[in-house]
Order: structure tokens, then C-alpha cells, then sequence
């Protein structure tokens, strides 16, 4: 199975200032034939279900703001609030859709500073 | 609006069994693909099975196969998960996840239920 590892675990920004959330796999997961990578993004607020955010790596869900991006390739992607707000607290995973088994990362927890 | 309602979590000794359902609502149930997930109190997400949307096709992660069965039922638009066997390392709440890609397994999941939680203990 692709291992997921996001980096840090947990972290802590003010209000209205850059969260990052690094997400890098044990392989990659670009399928050179469409060009694209199979890596998704989710959010899961206390005692929720996680809520799909992004997908093909830098793809926004309908009805996402779009203080949150993604980028990266390969075995390497981020995940950015450009603008903390108090409704993004929350955990996020990152998660591989590139092989049978899709796996996920360990998550990151974010805080208000 | 999309709806996934899972039910049968529950307490269960080591070794005894369990089935889950999910009723959805809101889609066309019989074209899309459907997962559980499961998540252990206080983990990380840990994927289980998937059942392709006419039933024809199954998968499941190594630490469930042979003790674990997904069917589904399109005339009800009901999920079914048959756990046996069941250890104390199933504890966890079991997500129903609808796939997002009509007619394939894409393993991106852009709806999840509430929940049910199984806890197998003694």
C-alpha cells in the first residue's frame, strides 16, 4: 500500500493568516498517461464526517472557498488556507486514490493560535 | 440532497458478528460505487471495502478479507456491510461513502454518512 505522511501533525496559526499542510506519499501517484495526480484533500470538523475538499491534487470542490488550495505533484503536495478563518478549524487528510487500496494520511490537526 | 444513513453498530464480544446498513437517498444509487470507511475513536481514516455499482465487483483491505462482505441491494438503495469474526482492533465508526465518479471506482469520496460505531470488546 502507498504510505500517506502528512507533516506536522498538528499546528496552530492566528486568524486571518497562511495555514500549510504537507502531505507526500512513498510513491508517486501521477498517472503519466492523463497527467494528473490521484491525491484528494478532506476536512473533518469535530464529530462530523470528513467533507470532501479537493481533488486531483489542486481541484476545488463546488461550494469550497477558495481561501483553500492545493498543489504539488508527484509524491510531494500542500495544502493552503490562504486566510484562516474560525469555521477551518478542524483536522485535514490528505488521501491517494492512485492504487486499489486509496489510503490516508495520519491527518494534521489546525488550531487558532 | 444526498443522504447516507448507516445503522447495526453496537457492541459485540471478540469473535461474534455484525451486519451494517446504509440507506441512501438523493442519487441514482444504482450508478455509483459505494465504500465504508472506517475510523477508530480518536485515528486516522482506514479504508475497508467497495462495491461496484451493479454489485458485480468487490474489494476489500487485507485486514478485513475473508471476515468482511459488502452487497448492496439497488432496489432498496441500501449498503450492506457483514462483519464476522470480529476482533478488538474493529473497533471504530463505519463510514458509508458514496464514490464520486458515476458508474466507476474512483476512490474519491464526495459524501459520507454520520456514522455508526462498533466496538468488540468483552
Amino acid at each position: 500500500d502507498i504510505v500517506m505522511t502528512q507533516s506536522p501533525d498538528s499546528l496552530a496559526v492566528s486568524l486571518g493568516e497562511r495555514a500549510t499542510i504537507n502531505c507526500k506519499s512513498s510513491q508517486s501517484v501521477l498517472y503519466s498517461s492523463n497527467n494528473k495526480n490521484y491525491l484528494a484533500w478532506y476536512q473533518q470538523k469535530p464529530g462530523q464526517p470528513p467533507k470532501l475538499l479537493i481533488h486531483w491534487a489542486s481541484t476545488r470542490e463546488s461550494g469550497v472557498p477558495d481561501r483553500f488550495s492545493g498543489s504539488g505533484s508527484g509524491t510531494d503536495f500542500t495544502l493552503t488556507i490562504s486566510s484562516l478563518q474560525a469555521e477551518d478549524v478542524a483536522v485535514y487528510f490528505c488521501q491517494q486514490y492512485y492504487t486499489t487500496t486509496p489510503t490516508f494520511g495520519q491527518g494534521t490537526k489546525l488550531d487558532i493560535k | 440532497e444526498v443522504q447516507l444513513v448507516e445503522s447495526g453498530g453496537g457492541l459485540v464480544q471478540p469473535g461474534g458478528s455484525l451486519r451494517l446498513s446504509c440507506s441512501a437517498s438523493g442519487f441514482t444509487f444504482s450508478t455509483y460505487a459505494m465504500h465504508w470507511v472506517r475510523q477508530a475513536p480518536g485515528k486516522g481514516l482506514e479504508y475497508v471495502s467497495v462495491i461496484s455499482s451493479n454489485g458485480a465487483n468487490t474489494y476489500y483491505t487485507d485486514s478485513v478479507k475473508g471476515r468482511f462482505t459488502i452487497s448492496r441491494d439497488n432496489s432498496k438503495n441500501t449498503l450492506y456491510l457483514q462483519m464476522s469474526s470480529l476482533r478488538a482492533e474493529d473497533t471504530a465508526i463505519y463510514y458509508c461513502v458514496k464514490d464520486s465518479q458515476w458508474d466507476q471506482t474512483w476512490g474519491v469520496f464526495d459524501y459520507w454518512g454520520q456514522g455508526t460505531l462498533v466496538t468488540v470488546s468483552s
